[in-house]
């Protein structure tokens, strides 16, 4: 089992529409989760921080912690063609505090 | 501009020849890192750094050098690289080390073995 699990897509989604990315990870003592953007062949970019149990919104951006599933996600509102990207989740690990990274989501959004 | 700088941007080598990646940070952060990505994998830590001269390995670490001799620098070191070691490589930086912090993404290095 991966330490951070998402799936890998291509996630289709209409302009405009709600486009939720999901993420489940193994550590039960982790304590940060993380949503990047990154664009191809361009670097990670920080999206949102969670840190605790509910719904963080920032913008169209909502992130979602569920600590007693293991389970975060990111739901994006209003997409845009803008928002066509890979989605990179990312957890620290409780043992060593090292960010633990899944391989990716990519969200194409159809004009 | 607070930044992480990277280079060089692209790479292409032979089997066996040393080389050496350079990473700076002009945001005084403690802690910086170095990842691999590869398709379908995700992003893999190689080496960490808490602050100068502390370092440590990651998950990969078979392959490959560090050394923290300054805050701002942490070179990723490849003594004899392999076709295997043929990958996208992003350093990162951040205030500490633990959670609560963005990482901070240099440009990213394409290496190329042959």
């Amino acid at each position: 089992q991966k330490e951070v699990e998402q799936n890998s897509g291509p996630l289709s989604v209409p302009e405009g529409a709600i486009a939720s990315l999901n993420c489940t990870y193994s550590d039960r003592g982790s304590q940060s989760f993380f949503w990047y953007r990154q664009y191809s062949g361009k670097s990670p970019e920080l999206i949102m921080s969670i840190y605790s149990n509910g719904d963080k919104e920032d913008g169209r951006f909502t992130a979602q912690l569920n600590k007693a599933s293991q389970y975060v996600s990111l739901l994006i509102r209003d997409s845009q063609p803008s928002d066509s990207a890979t989605y990179l989740c990312a957890v620290n690990r409780d043992s060593n505090y090292q960010l633990i990274w899944g391989a990716g989501t990519k969200l194409i959004i159809k004009p | 501009e607070a930044q992480v700088t990277q280079n060089p941007r692209y790479l292409i080598t032979v089997t066996g020849k040393k080389l050496t990646v350079t990473c700076s940070q002009n945001m005084n952060h403690e802690y910086m890192s170095w990842y691999r990505q590869d398709p379908g994998l995700g992003l893999r830590q190689i080496y960490y750094s808490m602050n100068v001269e502390v370092t440590d390995k990651g998950d990969v670490p078979e392959g490959y050098k560090v050394s923290r001799k300054e805050k701002r620098n942490f070179p990723l070191i490849l003594e004899s690289p392999s076709p295997n070691q043929t990958s996208l490589y992003f350093c990162a930086s951040s205030l500490r080390a633990g959670g609560y912090t963005e990482a901070f993404f240099g440009q990213g290095t394409r290496l190329t073995v042959v």
